[in-house]
């Protein structure tokens, strides 16, 4: 059965920094690409980054609003994935959540979607 | 950037047919997909590809695609249907998009 558990969540001033941790069970973590959902109170979905599997070339993609403040990271030989949120804002707060991201190519296009996911981590950020 | 459009709020009896749309300029060329959100859980994929069904998801949950708009239709609408329904695609760099979701209410 596949888990993906995260943790880290909690309560942060505006300018401070963060580091959630997903931990995965059940497939094989080094093949899969990684992907990090986040849903502000009452708002909707919004993707914030993905990291690939080292065997894809292991590099990471974000979303604008985190781009060069937000950093995605793996360690395969834990089988968990890491986001870390530095310069964080009040509009950051939400609940972020942990998924596996399917990628096949259609026609010669890739496309992106996700089946796992995880129960979420509540992230604060107030003064 | 790239949007996905949904309509707020839909509205159906039980045993109706509810149908959520989702519309986004690059649909024609990238395939839509579909999640089912229950407050207080995570999300569920309930739609890949424009209108496959994963294991588990029962067959009144259809799916299709004209031109710039996708369609999740759940035909037969039951009390447990009843939760937040987000289209999702992505733009031709990877960069993942979700549409503002539909809150799907059985009256």
């Amino acid at each position: 059965e596949v888990q993906l558990v995260e943790s880290g969540g909690g309560l942060v001033k505006p300018g401070g920094s963060l580091r959630l941790s997903c931990a995965a069970s059940g497939f094989t973590f080094s093949n899969a690409w990684m992907s990090w959902v986040r849903q502000a109170p009452g708002k909707g979905l919004e993707w914030v980054g993905r990291i690939k599997s080292k065997t894809d070339g292991g590099t990471t993609d974000y979303a604008a609003p985190v781009k060069g403040r937000f950093t995605i990271s793996r360690d395969d030989s834990k089988n968990t994935l890491y986001l870390q949120m530095n310069s964080l804002k009040t509009e950051d707060t939400a609940v972020y959540y942990c998924t596996t991201e399917i990628v096949v190519v259609v026609a010669a296009t890739p496309e992106y979607y996700f089946d796992y996911w995880g129960q979420g981590t509540l992230v604060t950020v107030s003064s | 950037s790239y949007e996905l459009t949904q309509p707020p709020s839909v509205s159906v009896s039980p045993g109706q047919t509810a149908r959520i749309t989702c519309s986004g300029d690059a649909l024609p060329k990238q395939y839509a997909y579909w999640y089912q959100q229950k407050p207080g859980q995570a999300p569920v994929l309930v739609i890949y590809k424009d209108s496959e069904r994963p294991s588990g998801i029962p067959e009144r949950f259809s799916g299709s695609s004209s031109g710039t708009t996708v369609t999740l239709t759940i035909s037969g609408v039951q009390a447990e249907d009843e939760a937040d329904y987000y289209c999702q695609s992505a733009d031709s760099s990877g960069i993942v998009v979700f549409g503002g979701g539909t809150k799907l209410t059985v009256l």
